[in-house]
């Protein structure tokens, strides 16, 4: 099983439309969880973080299923602007103190998101 | 504003002629990385420095080299570049330490250096 794995899509949606991306991890012990956004041929920006009860972000929620190992964005009324490739990023335990991982991030491979009119 | 620089924007180079991407940060961060991108792939950690420590990860290939001569500025060094080579480069800065617990750790970019070998 891969350690960060993505429906790579695309997924093609009108506009105002609500969509939904799920992402599942590998490692149970992950400690922190993120939502990047990436346009096309430019660099990632972080979207948002996801934290344990949930969060919002005005149009976007990001949630977590420790017990299942995975994280969902969802997009309300989506806009056209939205068109983009979401990266899912995880963050293991890891550092000096721990074997393997040095707790770096881990990417996965994007979903992309096209919003047409 | 730009808070993390990366140059030059586009690489033109030639199978096995050396390059060297530069990448310069004004967010005084303590942890510089470099990642490569391919199309359609997750970007992936060559190597990354925490101030002065150097962390290459393993499957990194010796043909990539990296320099931090101080807390600004860091580069990449392509020795002989193959065609897999390819790529998109990017260059990222965080203020903690990866392995730390504590700390968002969120990746601040830079535009990406994106090389092109004929």
């Amino acid at each position: 099983r891969k350690e960060v794995e993505q429906d790579p899509g695309p997924f093609n949606v009108p506009e105002g439309a609500t969509v939904a991306f799920n992402c599942t991890y590998s490692n149970s012990a992950s400690q922190s969880f993120f939502w990047y956004r990436q346009d096309c041929r430019k660099e990632p920006k972080l979207l948002m973080s996801v934290y344990s009860s949930g969060n919002e972000d005005g149009r976007f929620t990001a949630q977590l299923n420790r017990a299942s190992q995975y994280i969902s964005l969802l997009i309300r009324d989506s806009k056209l602007s939205d068109s983009a490739t979401y990266l899912c990023v995880v963050k293991p335990l890891g550092g000096r103190n721990y074997g393997g991982s040095q707790g770096n991030l881990i990417f996965g491979k994007g979903t992309k998101l096209s919003v047409k009119p | 504003d730009a808070m993390v620089i990366q140059n030059p924007r586009y690489q033109v180079t030639q199978f096995g002629k050396p390059v060297t991407l530069s990448c310069s940060q004004t967010l005084n961060h303590n942890v510089m990385y470099w990642y490569q991108q391919k199309s359609s792939q997750a970007p992936k950690l060559l190597f990354h420095y925490y101030d002065k420590d150097f962390n290459n990860e393993a499957d990194t290939p010796d043909n990539f080299q990296s320099r931090r001569p101080n807390t600004s500025f860091c580069f990449l060094d392509i020795r002989s570049p193959g065609l897999g080579d390819a790529a998109m480069y990017l260059c990222a800065t965080s203020r903690d330490a990866p392995g730390q617990a504590s700390g968002a750790n969120v990746l601040t970019f830079g535009a990406g250096s994106r090389l092109t070998v004929l």
